[in-house]
């Protein structure tokens, strides 16, 4: 299952565009790029998938460039309520979702 | 539709005693997980069922956990005897049927404390 690196911490300011970054230099064929979002005293949360190129939803955008070594989940315009731990997985599409977290990135928002 | 629900949300035993964690998935979702985070360390893999039967279930840490699913609805997760090192908070989560990149739904999980 592919390893992936991302920031442990972030801040901003609410308005702003936050951008993480993941790294994942072993991403297999057959991987999925997944992102789950965690708050306090709850079940993470799942946020966008995507393979690759861009993907967009409601919540947030994922790009993942056409070698897909790496991942940016962008949050537009964040508010204090995005403040939250985010994961970034690599998810295996022929199989279940026996997900491998790693420590994820908080990202605190502030006023 | 409600989502996944664990009970209970918290419980406070002692050593030595027994405790059962109860996940109910969302209804239709063949896949039931369990997991796991202690305290400082990352969430992880506990095990899979698909409908009643035990998929994977190499996460489990030794034999004093046992988990079930029988007729292939809720499930739970038994701790006998609980030890210190099993506080944490145990997550439960479930998906719809079949392999592939289905999203996965998580209960808010039961933080269990072992005194």
């Amino acid at each position: 299952l592919a390893k992936t690196t991302q920031p442990i911490s972030m801040d901003s300011y609410e308005g702003q565009e936050v951008n993480i970054t993941c790294s994942h230099n072993n991403i297999a064929t057959n991987d999925y790029i997944t992102w789950y979002q965690q708050f306090p005293s709850q079940g993470p949360r799942f946020i966008i998938q995507g393979y690759k190129t861009k993907v967009t939803n409601e919540v947030a955008s994922l790009f993942i460039p056409a070698d897909r070594k790496s991942s940016t989940l962008s949050l537009p315009r964040v508010s204090l309520s995005d403040t939250a731990v985010y994961y970034c997985l690599a998810v295996f599409s022929g199989g279940y979702n026996k997900l491998i977290f790693g420590a994820g990135t908080r990202l605190a928002v502030h006023p | 539709e409600a989502g996944v629900t664990q009970f209970p949300s918290h419980s406070v035993i002692e050593k030595g005693q027994t405790v059962t964690l109860r996940c109910d998935p969302i209804s239709g979702h063949d896949n039931l997980y369990w997991y796991r985070r202690v305290m400082g360390k990352e969430i992880k893999f506990l095990l899979h069922f698909v409908k009643e039967s035990k998929q994977d279930e190499s996460g489990m840490p030794n034999n004093r956990f046992l988990a079930e699913r029988t007729g292939g609805t809720y499930s739970t997760l038994k701790v006998q005897p609980a030890e210190l090192e099993d506080s944490g908070v145990y997550f439960c989560a479930s998906s719809l049927a079949g392999t592939g990149n289905t999203e996965a739904f998580f209960g808010q999980g039961t933080r269990l404390t072992v005194v």
